[in-house]
């Protein structure tokens, strides 16, 4: 069953520095979204990326965030300069034709 | 504003027993509610996706129904096992007006006792 892959499974990074989160969502999909869950808290929208364009974000997704699908199979977030309370799970998601969101299993941040 | 409210952080129930969960929600019409499995450090699991012109959902041991009225959809486990133990999250989206942004409710942890 096609699912969706995120990389790194864990990021420890320093306050300040820029990082990179990797995703390659389901094949065939069109609609692509990131989301971050704190640690005890609820999953939170980003973003949702379709046509090679944001569609929606929310406003935790500021200026220092930005995503991108560089070819045609991966997805990434970036985070320009972490804050420490950037530390949280950022999931990856994709949806076809049934709008059904799949969820990968997640990046953990650590902003030290 | 949108809310999503999971009535109980908690349930325990025993193995056999079926499990009800509740989401409520406030602001959202029409809505396109869904339930979600999440295990501990993993990604949410799409179970089902029920709208809101829709009474009722089932698959295998799952059901959900919506109440307009209350703006509640219910959540049933039935015949449950301890591999059901899991947090469980509703979400809704507005899919209808183009935004598939997902807003989660903060999720009912089950606890099935052998």
């Amino acid at each position: 069953e096609p699912e969706v892959t995120q990389t790194p499974s864990h990021q420890v990074t320093q306050m300040g520095q820029e990082v990179i989160l990797r995703c390659v969502p389901i094949s065939n999909h069109l609609y692509f979204y990131w989301y971050r869950q704190i640690l005890g808290q609820k999953v939170e929208f980003l973003v949702s990326f379709y046509n090679n364009e944001i569609s929606e974000k929310s406003e935790i997704f500021d200026d220092q965030f930005s995503v991108e699908r560089p070819d045609g199979s991966n997805f990434t977030l970036k985070i320009r300069s972490t804050k420490l309370e950037d530390s949280a799970m950022y999931f990856c998601a994709s949806s076809g034709s049934t709008d059904t969101q799949y969820f990968g299993p997640g990046t953990r941040l650590t902003v030290l | 504003s949108q809310k999503i409210e999971q009535n109980s952080e908690a349930l325990n129930i025993q193995e056999g027993k079926t499990a009800t969960l509740t989401c409520n929600y406030t602001n959202y019409s029409p809505a396109y509610l869904q339930w979600y499995r999440q295990d501990p450090g993993r990604g949410p699991v799409f179970l089902l996706l029920i709208r809101e012109n829709e009474k009722e959902k089932r698959k295998e041991r799952l059901k959900v129904t919506f109440d307009t009225t209350l703006k509640q959809s219910l959540f049933h486990i039935t015949a449950s096992q301890p591999a059901d133990s899991a947090t469980y999250l509703c979400a809704l989206d507005k899919r209808d007006t183009g935004r598939r942004a997902l807003t989660f409710g903060s999720g009912t942890r089950l606890q099935v006792q052998p």
